[in-house]
């Protein structure tokens, strides 16, 4: 199976600073690797596609680079609402076996 | 737009099997693919498998030999049964759609996720 590892686990900022999240596959799969925001007591939230591809209605201050092994999710001039777990997942594995990192949490300083 | 809404017991003792239905609503479940996702308590999110419209699946094979994922398109729903549950199975499950574009697949919708506690 194809491990997902994110770093850091957890994280702590301030309104209005740029962060970056990293999520390390354990073989290379590509660019087939999406990002999800979930807020306590709510489902994930679907925000990049294919590393780099952001969804309609999320905000130009998320960005997703990466290719093969190592991805970032970056957020520039973090709001408050963007305090939350973000996950990576990938989808390269065949048979399908999709998995997700353990998860960052993004916290208020 | 497409919502999906997850129904199921709440809570279940260990050894029965748990059944979950998610309707789709606002939109045909027809030529997507459709997924269960759980998440245990304060942990990372766990996909189950997933099922085309015209009943093709796929499981986790960490699960698959307790798994099985049905469609029903007349009611524009799919469901989940999962046998002999123990206590960690316990978890939010969630049903998704997936999209499948150049070969990367997401969830691009999700339900708003049922809570199950399997306990005796």
């Amino acid at each position: 199976d194809i491990q997902m590892t994110q770093s850091p686990s957890s994280l702590s900022a301030s309104v209005g600073d740029r962060v970056t999240i990293t999520c390390r596959a354990s073989q290379n799969i590509n660019r087939y690797l999406n990002w999800y925001q979930q807020k306590p007591g709510k489902a994930p939230k679907f925000l990049i596609f294919a590393a780099s591809t952001l969804q309609s209605g999320v905000p130009s201050r998320f960005s997703g680079s990466g290719s093969g092994t190592d991805f970032t999710l970056t957020i520039s001039n973090l709001q408050p609402e963007d305090f939350a777990t973000y996950y990576c997942q990938q989808s390269y594995s065949s048979p399908p076996m999709y998995t997700f990192g353990q998860g960052t949490k993004l916290e208020i300083k | 737009q497409v919502q999906l809404q997850e129904a199921g017991p709440g809570l279940m003792k260990p050894s029965e099997t748990l059944s979950l239905t998610c309707n789709v609503s606002g939109g045909s479940i027809s030529n997507y693919y459709w997924s269960w996702i759980r998440q245990p308590p304060g942990k990372g999110l766990e996909w189950i498998g997933y099922i085309y419209y015209s009943g093709s699946t796929h499981y986790n094979p960490s699960l698959k030999s307790r798994v099985t994922i049905s469609v029903d398109p007349s009611k524009n729903q799919f469901s989940l049964n999962l046998t002999s549950v123990t206590a960690a199975d316990t978890a939010v499950y969630y049903c998704a759609r997936i999209i499948w574009q150049q070969l990367v697949i997401a969830f691009d919708i999700w339900g708003l996720g049922t809570m199950v506690t399997v306990s005796s």
